[in-house]
C-alpha cells in the first residue's frame, strides 16, 4: 500500500505566487489533515476533513484553503504565498473510528523567497 | 486554548542510561499519541493511549498516561543509539465525546544517544 502521498516534496515560490499541495490516501479513510510544521516546533493543524464534502478550519488556516471531492484527495491551496508560510507540511489521515493513530506522508517542504 | 508542553526539549543520553521525557496539557482529554521524527522524515506513530492508567511498551520505550494529572511520560530504558530522534506527544479534544482527530502537538524532545 502506498499510504499517504503528498506531491511536490520540495517547492520554492516567489512571494505573491499561488500553488497547490497535492494528498492522496488509499486507504479509504474519511477522516484528513493538513499539518505545517515549523523549524524546531511541534505541528499546527491548518485544515481538516471528515469525509467528502466536509471541511473545516483548525489553529492556522489563514492564507489556505482545501476542497474534499473525493475520499482519496485533499489538497491545500496556497494563494498569494507569502514568507511565513515557508514551512513543512504533512498531510494526514485516519480511520473514522473514534481512537488510532494518524497516518502521517512524508511531508512537503515549501520555500517562499 | 490547549497547551502541550513537554520536557526536556533537548536530551543528550549516553547509551545504556534511561530516561524520562514528559508531556503536559492544559485541558481534560484521555486520548494521547506519542510520535517519533527521525530528521527530514516524517512522523511515525509509536503509542495511543486511550485510558487514564494505560500504560503500553514496545522494545525500550515505555509510555503511561494520567488523566488527573494530565500528564504523560515516556520512559526510555537502556538507550541505544537507533533511539536518537525528536519525539512529539499529541493531545486529542474530544467534542462530546467525538474524536475528530484534531491533535495539539507538544514542541517535540530531541533525543541524543551517544556512546
Amino acid at each position: 500500500n502506498a499510504g499517504v502521498t503528498q506531491t511536490p516534496k520540495f517547492r520554492i515560490l516567489k512571494i505573491g505566487q499561488s500553488m497547490t499541495l497535492q494528498c492522496a490516501q488509499d486507504m479509504n479513510h474519511n477522516y484528513m489533515y493538513w499539518y505545517r510544521q515549523d523549524p524546531g516546533m511541534g505541528l499546527k493543524l491548518i485544515y481538516y476533513s471528515v469525509g467528502a464534502g466536509i471541511t473545516d478550519k483548525g489553529e492556522v488556516p489563514n492564507g489556505y484553503n482545501v476542497s474534499r471531492s473525493t475520499t482519496e484527495d485533499f489538497p491545500l491551496r496556497l494563494e498569494l504565498a507569502a514568507p511565513s508560510q515557508t514551512s513543512v507540511y504533512f498531510c494526514a489521515s485516519r480511520y473514522t473510528q473514534n481512537t488510532g493513530e494518524l497516518f502521517f506522508g512524508e511531508g512537503s517542504r515549501l520555500t517562499v523567497l | 486554548e490547549l497547551k502541550v508542553e513537554q520536557n526536556p526539549l533537548f536530551l543528550s543520553m549516553q547509551e545504556g542510561k534511561n530516561y524520562t521525557i514528559y508531556c503536559n496539557y492544559s485541558t481534560t482529554s484521555d486520548r494521547l499519541y506519542w510520535y517519533r521524527q527521525d530528521p527530514g522524515k516524517s512522523l511515525e506513530s509509536l503509542f495511543v493511549l486511550l485510558s487514564n492508567g494505560a500504560v503500553k511498551q514496545e522494545g525500550r520505550l515505555m509510555a503511561s498516561l494520567d488523566t488527573k494529572a494530565r500528564l504523560s511520560t515516556l520512559h526510555i530504558t537502556a538507550a541505544v543509539h537507533d533511539l536518537s530522534a525528536t519525539y512529539f506527544c499529541a493531545v486529542d479534544i474530544s467534542a462530546g465525546g467525538t474524536s475528530y482527530g484534531k491533535l495539539t502537538f507538544g514542541q517535540g524532545t530531541i533525543l541524543t544517544v551517544h556512546p
